[in-house]
């Protein structure tokens, strides 16, 4: 069975730019969530997905946006890019998105702002 | 955000030596667990703990979820070089998981 899919493996921006990352949960997976996680620190939760619906959001500006189609995959989109937005993308799906549920992470996207 | 302070930072140990790393919070969590990530790779889930006090185990892997749900505990014994990776705690505070800041494991054989 496949895993997590996040598309793509790397990207290069400049600041001022914007981006979008793709998620494929594992199939049957209806929840998604994105995590930021910066070079030698852990990954810091930036959203939730469940249903198409806006579960949770974490601590990050407005410029972050996201949402889950119909197929439970999933976008995240940052406008106006920063040099410190620079990082490791990672999707995790999970059944649920309960707490009690495993999430499983895709390989993550690394982003480069410039 | 919030991040859980994990230690130690580092470790450079035998192969065969047992290994204790811990994580602690200034809030209450009610879930605790811990990951394996290796180089380019997302994070795997290694244990789940859902209960204070709770003591569980994944072959050579315990973990503990401390009686003040503000701390969580991961030992693995005799290790072997493939346990050579970075390994995050995580919590759950009824809203979001919070991560560690990793604990970085090498083996020497």
């Amino acid at each position: 069975d496949a895993g997590v899919t996040q598309s793509p493996t790397h990207l290069i921006k400049t600041r001022g730019q914007h981006v979008t990352l793709r998620c494929s949960p594992i199939s049957g997976h209806k929840s998604v969530s994105w995590y930021q996680q910066v070079l030698g620190q852990g990954p810091q939760f930036i959203f939730q997905y469940y249903e198409k619906e806006e579960r949770g959001r974490g601590n990050f500006p407005d410029r972050f946006s996201a949402r889950q189609f119909p197929n439970y995959s999933s976008e995240l989109n940052v406008n106006a890019l920063l040099l410190g937005d620079s990082a490791l993308y990672l999707c995790a799906s999970s059944w649920w998105g309960l707490p009690t549920d495993t999430q499983y992470f895709g390989p993550g996207t690394r982003l480069t702002v410039l | 955000g919030q991040q859980l302070n994990q230690s130690p930072q580092s470790m450079f140990i035998q192969e065969g030596e047992d290994v204790s790393m811990n994580c602690t919070s200034s809030s209450i969590f009610n879930t605790w667990l811990w990951y394996k990530q290796d180089p380019g790779e997302g994070p795997v889930l290694l244990i789940a703990l859902y209960k204070a006090g709770e003591l569980t185990s994944n072959g050579r892997l315990t973990a503990q979820f401390g009686i003040t749900r503000k701390d969580s505990f991961l030992n693995i014994s005799a290790s072997i070089p493939s346990d050579v990776g970075i390994y995050f705690c995580a919590g759950h505070d009824g809203n979001q998981f919070y991560f560690g800041t990793g604990t970085s494991l090498t083996v020497i054989p």
